[in-house]
């Protein structure tokens, strides 16, 4: 069982509908959750950050996480074409503060919004 | 915002030459670098981490002789690639973990072809 596992996509998605991306993670321990967006030939960029259970809303994204399903995901609502990227979910057991663990990544989930 | 700076962007060596990445920290003090290597349609896998003035803590399956990392002050780690052969090849991508608002940054990465 990989670390953390995200839908295998591709995701194809019309201009306007909503997006949902899903990652499970292996390690109970884990308490930081990011969610990365990476265009080819590029580094990742933070879309989101959520460390409590529930949900979290930043304009038109929305992670979503629970610990006990060891779940986590991300909504893009109004997706636009320049949403088309790669996805990247990552976990780490850091809780921030001065302790700073590595971060594991999930495969990617690549999502290709179409006007 | 914090910002990592990488240099240089892309490079082309050729095989059995060393080819040496930079990272600084802009406007910050990164006590963490985390240095990830990149295949073409693959995730981020993590080769090494370095905290400032100790030695780096490389990952299974990484040759800590063949990827020498330094990370002598709180703004610079290097990342040197000795010997590179064609299959060393890759997208090298650094990451500080920052104290002042928790996360991590990522490097713009470098695009390293050995021929």
């Amino acid at each position: 069982q990989k670390e953390v596992e995200q839908n295998s996509g591709p995701l194809s998605v019309p201009e306007g509908a909503i997006a949902s991306l899903n990652c499970t993670y292996s390690d109970r321990v884990s308490q930081s959750f990011f969610w990365y967006r990476q265009y080819s030939g590029k580094s990742p960029e933070l879309i989101m950050s959520i460390y409590s259970n529930g949900d979290k809303e930043d304009g038109r994204f929305t992670a979503q996480l629970n610990k006990a399903s060891q779940y986590v995901s991300l909504l893009i609502r109004d997706s636009q074409p320049s949403d088309s990227a790669t996805y990247l979910c990552a976990v780490t057991r850091s809780a921030g503060g001065t302790s700073y663990g590595k971060l594991t990544f999930g495969q990617g989930t690549i999502l290709t919004v179409h006007p | 915002g914090a910002v990592v700076s990488q240099h240089p962007s892309r490079v082309i060596c050729k095989s059995g030459t060393s080819v040496k990445i930079e990272c600084r920290s802009l406007d910050f003090q990164a006590t963490t670098m985390f240095w990830y290597r990149q295949f073409p349609k693959q995730s981020l896998m993590l080769m090494a981490t370095s905290n400032e003035g100790s030695k780096a803590t490389y990952e299974q399956g990484v040759e800590k002789d063949k990827f020498l990392i330094n990370h002598a002050s709180l703004t610079l780690s290097t990342l040197t690639v000795t010997s590179a052969h064609p299959e060393d090849s890759s997208f090298y991508i650094c990451s500080a973990a920052t104290k002042t608002n928790y996360g991590y940054t990522f490097g713009s990465g470098t695009r390293l072809t050995v021929v």
